[in-house]
């Protein structure tokens, strides 16, 4: 059981190019997210996704873009990567309204030069 | 944007001392409160998910308390180890339309000193 599986761990990225993070869950989880996490910020969620076809926004969305074409993955867009984004990434997964905990990929580390 | 706080933000203990944290969240819409530890270079994992008023929860030497009137949840490690080294996370569930999103605090970063 893989569980969620993120794809690349490590990335090194030039201001301005663009690059997606993947994420995959095995898990039929509805409910699907991506965190940034920074030195003295804990978690903070980027965008969310409730179902194939639904997603929203999250408390720090501006410079990612998100699709959900099926349950499965959970795709994060940086559109032009900029010095700020230069962070560790976290996708996660759930099942909505349920009380089971989320679980999180390994994360990818992202730098932008 | 909900507001989760924890406290202290960092704590150093000796190997066997007893301490605990706190995590303090909006007292209404409650659904749910998770708690996660997360160690360095690791993803975080989930200890307890709480949803009772007054909810104890127990995993070995580790416990957690619930008070959704007042909003607070206690987290508890007897007799420290140095591999309970890690940072805590806990993490608000609103109800209503919120469906699984969580927001986390900052979190409590504990070092167990051998």
């Amino acid at each position: 059981n893989a569980g969620v599986t993120q794809t690349p761990k490590f990335q090194v990225l030039k201001t301005g190019q663009s690059m997606t993070l993947q994420c995959a869950q095995d898990m039929n989880h509805e409910y699907m997210s991506w965190y940034r996490q920074d030195p003295g910020m804990g978690l903070r969620l980027i965008h969310y996704s409730v179902g194939a076809g639904i997603t929203d926004q999250g408390e720090v969305p501006n410079g990612y873009n998100v699709s959900r074409s099926t349950t499965e993955d959970f795709p994060l867009r940086l559109l032009s990567a900029a010095p700020s984004q230069t962070s560790v990434y976290f996708c996660a997964s759930k099942e909505i309204r349920s009380n089971q905990p989320q679980h999180f990929g390994d994360g990818t580390r992202l730098s932008i030069l | 944007i909900l507001n989760v706080e924890q406290s202290p933000q960092s704590l150093h203990v000796q190997e066997g001392d007893s301490t605990n944290f706190t995590c303090s969240f909006p007292s209404s819409n409650f659904y749910a409160l998770h708690w996660y530890r997360w160690e360095t270079a690791k993803s975080p994992e989930a200890l307890f998910v709480m949803t009772l008023n007054g909810d104890e929860k127990k995993k070995g030497r580790i416990s957690a308390t619930l008070n959704t009137k007042e909003g607070y949840s206690y987290l508890y490690i007897k007799g420290s180890q140095p591999e309970d080294s890690a940072t805590y996370l806990c993490a608000f569930h609103a109800g209503g339309t919120s469906y699984g999103k969580l927001t986390f605090g900052q979190g409590t970063i504990l070092t167990v000193h051998p």
